[in-house]
């Protein structure tokens, strides 16, 4: 099955500075790869997606790039806030199967 | 979206007692549903694939008798953790797939065994 990898697990920034979450996949079949944020007790809620034939994708302050061929995708969130502080999740999904990283755990110092 | 539901939000039991969770799509006909167990400070983790009118595919090293999933409608997956013990404490997530590109979460069930 899918093994997917993410890093890093812990990660502090300042406010207004940028963070970089990068994972890696092992299924060339997968085609999905949402990113969620989790925050504690509650869903996963989805925050940006891309697809297998996109390159890059950005929605105001993220952004998510994708190289299928080193088989890697990283979320990047850019002027971060401190109500961005949460876990985040990449995924990655070949039909409607989804396997998860292992989570980042991201603290916006004010 | 698809809005899933589950329900309890929260329940405590008694080691060795048996415990079910529902899992309800509300506006979509999932064919198929998604059982994620997630430990704190850890990922998802797929359980299982619920299937309606047929047995559930688990996922390696998951026990599917201690984990009984039901798929009997196109709305309602229920799994039942049977005799169940600390170890099994755990925030327990459903989720429908109603396209490859989709995939919308229950509210999550938290479950703690005594």
């Amino acid at each position: 099955g899918e093994n997917v990898e993410q890093h890093p697990s812990t990660l502090s920034v300042q406010e207004g500075d940028s963070a970089v979450i990068k994972c890696t996949y092992s299924d060339s079949a997968s085609n999905y790869f949402p990113w969620y944020k989790q925050e504690l007790g509650k869903r996963p809620q989805l925050i940006i997606d891309i697809r297998s034939n996109v390159g890059e994708k950005k929605d105001q302050r993220i952004a998510v790039t994708l190289n299928k061929t080193a088989k890697h995708f990283s979320l990047h969130i850019t002027e971060t806030q401190p109500e961005d502080s949460a876990v985040y999740f990449c995924a990655a999904s070949s039909g409607n199967q989804f396997y998860f990283g292992t989570g980042t755990s991201l603290t916006v110092i004010p | 979206g698809a809005v899933v539901s589950q329900h309890p939000s929260w329940v405590i039991c008694k080691s060795g007692t048996s415990v079910k969770i529902e899992c309800r799509s509300l506006d979509f006909q999932a064919t198929t549903m998604f059982w994620y167990r997630q430990f704190p400070k850890q990922s998802l983790m797929l359980m299982a694939t619920s299937n309606e009118g047929s047995k559930a595919t688990y996922e390696q090293g998951v026990e599917k008798d201690k984990f009984l999933i039901n798929h009997a409608s196109l709305t309602l997956s229920t799994l039942t953790v049977t005799s169940a013990h600390p170890e099994d404490s755990s925030f327990y997530i459903c989720s429908v797939t109603p396209t490859s590109y989709e995939q919308y979460f229950g509210p999550g069930t938290r479950l703690t065994v005594t």
